[in-house]
């Protein structure tokens, strides 16, 4: 089986920056992505990592370790419209298989 | 407009009455998958669709089934719907090459 951890809420200022942490257990690992979800809207696609290291794109940063089965996504200048939910999700194998972990609630307060 | 559309958005049905969950999308994508969320869960992977008449089981395929008899849709089909399959349900598609997955706006069924 596979298992992915995400801290379940995270709360901050506007302006500042937060990090959540995905620790993963799973066979076959291919990659982790993030994703981003409003209010129960269709979740969008923020980031992937395939290989180790840090990935930017503008105010989000994800990074990976596949030696430790440990990603983070990393959200500066928080922003009001940030407030949602993240989830980090897994790739196993080649066969389209996306296994998401529970998710990590984000609160930007004023 | 590039975009994966789930019909209906909402849902409220009764035990055992069969029901089509549809999906469709316009950008010619090979994969399709569909997901349930439940609270504190996350999605967990219902089936998945690598290509025209080639269907696996996600993660909790139980009660549930699936077509793809076409490309662009991808039906989900709930023989005999119970309370348990109460849920926000998410269609997604992808090219093969893509590393994102593109949703639909999602479903919510309510099965009394």
């Amino acid at each position: 089986g596979q298992s992915l951890e995400q801290p379940s809420e995270v709360t901050a200022v506007e302006g500042a920056i937060v990090q959540i942490n995905c620790t993963y257990q799973t066979s076959g690992f291919y990659g982790l992505s993030w994703y981003q979800q409003h209010d129960g809207g269709a979740p969008t696609f923020l980031s992937y990592n395939g290989l180790d290291g840090l990935e930017e794109t503008g105010r989000f940063s994800s990074f990976l370790s596949r030696s430790d089965s440990y990603g983070y996504l990393l959200l500066q200048e928080l922003q009001m419209k940030d407030s949602a939910s993240y989830f980090c999700a897994v790739k196993r194998g080649n066969d389209y298989k996306l296994s998401f972990g529970a998710g990590t609630t984000v609160t930007v307060r004023a | 407009e590039a975009q994966v559309t789930q019909n209906p958005r909402y849902l409220i049905t009764v035990t055992g009455k069969k029901l089509t969950v549809t999906c469709s999308q316009n950008m010619n994508h090979e994969y399709m998958s569909w997901y349930r969320q439940d609270p504190g869960l996350g999605l967990r992977q219902i089936y998945y669709s690598m290509n025209v008449e080639v269907t696996d089981k996600g993660d909790v395929p139980e009660g549930y089934k699936v077509s793809r008899k076409e490309k662009r849709n991808f039906p989900l089909i709930l023989e005999s719907p119970s309370p348990n399959q109460t849920s926000l349900y998410f269609c997604a598609s992808k090219d093969g090459s893509a590393r994102s997955y593109t949703f639909g706006s999602g479903t919510r069924l309510t099965v009394v």
